[in-house]
């Protein structure tokens, strides 16, 4: 499977600290990208990153891709409240359609 | 409204009802794709269409079945269906199926289906 796990499953921080997140993976992908759930939400997409990539950045929003460990991180920088969600990470694989599979999630609570 | 509308918001079914569960796209893309998602579960792929065709079925019991009329609506006909089914069922788009992505999918949000 190339299932996503994330880790860890939730996190509880206060607002203005930094949240880190992290995603493993099973095989080879064209890119992984992250998305945040609003509960009962949709999900919305927040940054993607290619396998020949290592490190992106939009606003608050850090990523890093390894594709020798298989994994992925995500900081959030100064959190906010606002911040409270599931994040999950989704890849995609390198061969047939396209398709994101999508791991479990963060469950993030960020307290004022 | 992320540009990818899903009704009804909300449904509560029978075991012995049909329903259908809409999806409109108006941003151009060329892939829709539906997503069931369960507490506790990692999102499920279950229908994947490129281009008003069907490319993937991931294995889905045939109570769910899928229609794609034109790029920009894909339904999802539900009948006799059982509580286990009770999910949130996303539907989302891209701009191809086929190829490398170089943007995500846009998701709707939602339709909350619980059966009685």
């Amino acid at each position: 499977s190339q299932q996503g796990e994330e880790d860890p499953q939730a996190l509880s921080i206060q607002e203005g600290e930094n949240a880190t997140m992290n995603c493993s993976y099973k095989t080879s992908i064209n890119n992984l990208q992250w998305y945040r759930q609003n509960s009962g939400r949709g999900l919305v997409h927040l940054i993607l990153i290619r396998s020949n990539e290592r490190e992106k950045h939009s606003g608050r929003l850090r990523v890093t891709l390894d594709t020798s460990k298989k994994s992925s991180s995500l900081l959030i920088t100064a959190s906010r409240a606002a911040d409270t969600a599931s994040y999950f990470c989704a890849t995609e694989r390198n061969t047939g359609f396209q398709k994101l599979v999508f791991g479990t999630g963060t469950r993030l609570l960020v307290s004022p | 409204e992320t540009g990818v509308t899903q009704t009804p918001r909300h449904l509560v079914m029978g075991m012995t009802n049909k329903k259908s569960l809409k999806c409109e796209q108006h941003l151009g893309h060329n892939a829709m794709y539906w997503y069931k998602q369960s507490a506790k579960k990692p999102l499920e792929l279950m229908f994947v269409y490129s281009l008003e065709e069907r490319v993937e079925n991931n294995s889905v019991p045939s109570r769910f079945s899928p229609e794609c009329p034109n790029s920009s609506h894909l339904f999802l006909h539900l009948h006799t269906l059982q509580p286990e089914d009770s999910a949130l069922y996303l539907c989302a788009s891209s701009q191809d199926a086929l190829g490398v992505a170089n943007y995500g999918y846009t998701f709707g949000s939602g339709t909350r289906l619980t059966v009685v």
